[in-house]
């Protein structure tokens, strides 16, 4: 049973380029939630994906965004790169619709984002 | 005020231990608590979880959680060196069908010495 997986493992870009940043959730999992973890910190909540809607959001700018498919991937979309974007991206999956509590978020080991 | 507060640590103990993680928080609306631990350059992976008030057990693991004190711990006995990794706690209010918001501490960084 594969977990979640995501691509790339990791990314170097320059400030102002753009970045998409990929997520494959868990088997039988429907819900698709991304951080951003800076070193040393806990995640922080970027935005969660359900049925193909941005369902959640945190204290994030627009040039974070994303797109969930019918296959429940999902992608995040990341524009005028800062220096402070450097980060490793995290993305969670879950399952909602029928389950209830007992399918809390399982993780990917993310996509370490260094901007130049 | 921060939503979670976790002491970054970092902690140091001796092989065979008892490790006491712990986090606060301010939203009387979570309800559902878990513990992630993180190894350098890989995901946080679910250790235990537990729901509203009251203790859980799983092998060397023990979570606790006191709703009135706003309070919960991780307890780790007889500690491995595998155990060195970096501890993170996570809450969540309702859990709906409109979607769900994970709050994270810090990460406590724990190192068990042979």
């Amino acid at each position: 049973d594969a977990g979640v997986t995501q691509s790339p493992t990791h990314l170097i870009k320059t400030r102002g380029q753009q970045v998409t940043l990929r997520c494959s959730p868990k088997s039988g999992h429907d819900t698709v939630s991304w951080y951003q973890q800076a070193l040393g910190q806990g995640p922080q909540f970027i935005f969660q994906y359900y049925e193909e809607e941005e369902r959640q959001r945190g204290n994030f700018p627009d040039r974070f965004s994303g797109h969930q498919f019918p296959n429940y991937s999902s992608e995040l979309n990341v524009n005028a790169l800062l220096l402070g974007d450097s980060a490793l991206y995290l993305c969670a999956s879950s399952r909602i619709r029928g389950q209830g509590w007992d399918q809390p978020q399982h993780f990917g080991d993310g996509t370490r984002l260094s901007i130049l | 005020q921060k939503e979670v507060e976790q002491d970054p640590g970092p902690l140091s103990v001796p092989e065979g231990a008892i490790v006491s993680l712990n986090c606060t928080y301010s939203n009387s609306a979570f309800q559902y608590f878990m513990w992630y631990r993180q190894y350098s350059r890989k995901g946080p992976e679910l250790l235990m979880y537990t729901y509203s008030s009251g203790n859980k057990e799983d092998g060397r693991f023990t979570a606790q959680v006191d709703k009135s004190s706003k309070y919960i711990s991780l307890f780790i006995r007889d500690s491995q060196p595998s155990d060195s990794a970096t501890y993170l706690c996570a809450m969540s209010a309702v859990y709906s069908e409109t979607g769900n918001q994970f709050y994270f501490g810090t990460g406590t960084s724990l190192t068990v010495i042979p």
